[in-house]
């Protein structure tokens, strides 16, 4: 099993571009989340999903859009990237909804020029 | 006052020492603790939950004190590889949604 993975692994942009996220799991996992983590900072939510078709903000959702386009994928889109918004992206699924066992990915690392 | 906190750190101990610390939390609510290890520019990974009663796993004990409202780590006879981040993870009660401490960084030296 691949667990959680993501892509890219690393990435650059420009002020203003846009780009997607992307997350998958194959754990028959019914909740998946999108959170940053920033130095200094613990990892924050952006947003999440509890099941597929279902998304909801969490703690730093502005700047950013989601899709649950399935169960098994989750993306997060950037509509146009901002400086602050350079930061190591994870994704985690769990089974539940009470991220009781949740299970990361590899993370992306956005760095916004 | 940030929802969870750590010191963090380094601890910086010789193999075979112990090494513990705390991690802090401001919403009495709170029903759920964890204790994440990350490594070095990698994912996080549950280590343990901490249960009321307090748990062991192997040279790993999590206490819990909901008086004071803080949860604690120790690690027995560190090993080298043992060096990591720390997090302690905190649900906020009325949501389930985890709240992350900053982390905790430990060094076990040979």
């Amino acid at each position: 099993n691949a667990g959680v993975t993501q892509t890219p692994k690393f990435q650059v942009l420009k002020t203003g571009q846009s780009m997607t996220l992307q997350c998958a799991q194959d754990m028959n996992h019914n909740s998946m989340y999108w959170y940053r983590q920033d130095p200094g900072m613990g990892l924050r939510l952006i947003y999440y999903s509890a099941s597929e078709g279902t998304t909801d903000k969490g703690e730093v959702p502005n700047g950013y859009n989601v899709s649950r386009l399935n169960k098994r994928e989750f993306s997060l889109r950037l509509e146009s990237a901002a400086p602050s918004q350079t930061s190591v992206y994870f994704c985690a699924s769990e089974l539940g909804t009470r991220q009781e066992t949740q299970y990361f990915g590899p993370g992306t690392r956005l760095l916004v020029l | 006052r940030k929802e969870v906190e750590q010191d963090p750190g380094p601890f910086n101990v010789p193999e075979g020492a112990t090494v513990a610390f705390n991690c802090t939390y401001s919403n009495s609510a709170s029903q759920s603790f964890f204790w994440y290890r990350q490594d070095c520019r990698k994912e996080p990974k549950l280590l343990m939950s901490v249960y009321s009663s307090g748990n062991e796993d192997g040279r790993f004990t999590a206490q819990l004190n909901r008086a004071s409202q803080y949860i604690s780590l120790l690690i027995r006879d560190s090993k080298l590889s043992d060096s990591a981040t720390y997090l302690c993870a905190v649900n906020r009660g009325n949501d389930y949604k985890l709240s992350f401490g900053a982390g905790t960084t430990v060094t076990v030296r040979a």
